[in-house]
């Protein structure tokens, strides 16, 4: 069954330090593949998507998640957290069916931010 | 662009009531919304796809008759919890799918059902 695995429930960095959120994947065929961010109040907003091509994918906000399919991974980073990305990190997958796309969540990620 | 809203953001109701939360989409028409749970601390869990026009389909496990989903038009589905109950109490969240954006889906703030 298509699944997505967040290992780090709650991670805390200090402002200006780097950042890298976890998300491995099972599914059977090529993945679309999403990070969200959700914070109080607010949707669900779409950092970044793969769905082929350059394994690289940059974001917003200064985001970027590398697809590994070897590893089964898309995890995201960003080379300088700031104060305001504390928030909730989704990674998602999509499957396909009748004819578009249902999202699968990830358990999600509390990034907290220190000063 | 690409605003879901939602209302109301926050409810309670008393055990037995009934409570409609709405989903608009602000900008665009979306053939497809979807109708997510997020229990506390916990990741999203689908609970049905809804079409304009035709009836929802419900994920495995959740009961039709408790959760009435309606998308009446391209604009607004309505989801109706019938008969709340305590265990009913949690954060409910929308998407719309925008068929014009690579089928991106858009969601809603969410609302905060409580039930007493």
């Amino acid at each position: 069954a298509q699944s997505v695995t967040q290992p780090d429930i709650h991670i805390t960095v200090s402002e200006g330090a780097s950042l890298e959120l976890r998300c491995n994947y099972s599914y059977g065929a090529t993945p679309y593949l999403f990070w969200y961010v959700q914070s109080p109040g607010q949707g669900l907003q779409l950092l970044l998507k793969y769905f082929s091509g350059d394994t690289l994918v940059q974001g917003i906000k200064g985001f970027e998640a590398e697809f590994k399919r070897s590893q089964s991974s898309f995890n995201l980073r960003k080379p300088s957290v700031h104060w305001s990305d504390a928030a909730e990190y989704f990674c998602a997958v999509a499957l396909f069916s009748g004819g578009y796309n249902k999202l699968i969540f990830g358990a999600g990620t509390r990034l907290a931010v220190h000063p | 662009g690409a605003v879901v809203s939602q209302h109301p953001s926050w409810v309670i109701c008393k055990s037995g009531t009934s409570v409609k939360i709405e989903c608009r989409s602000l900008d665009f028409q979306a053939t497809t919304m979807f109708w997510y749970r997020q229990f506390p601390k916990q990741s999203l869990m689908l609970m049905a796809t809804s079409n304009e026009g035709s009836k929802a389909t419900y994920e495995q496990g959740v009961e039709k008759d408790k959760f009435l989903i309606n998308h009446a038009s391209l604009t607004l589905s309505t989801l109706t919890v019938t008969s709340a109950h305590p265990e009913d109490s949690s954060f409910y969240i929308c998407s719309a799918r925008d068929s014009f954006r690579g089928n991106e889906q858009f969601f809603g703030p969410g609302t905060r059902l409580t039930v007493l």
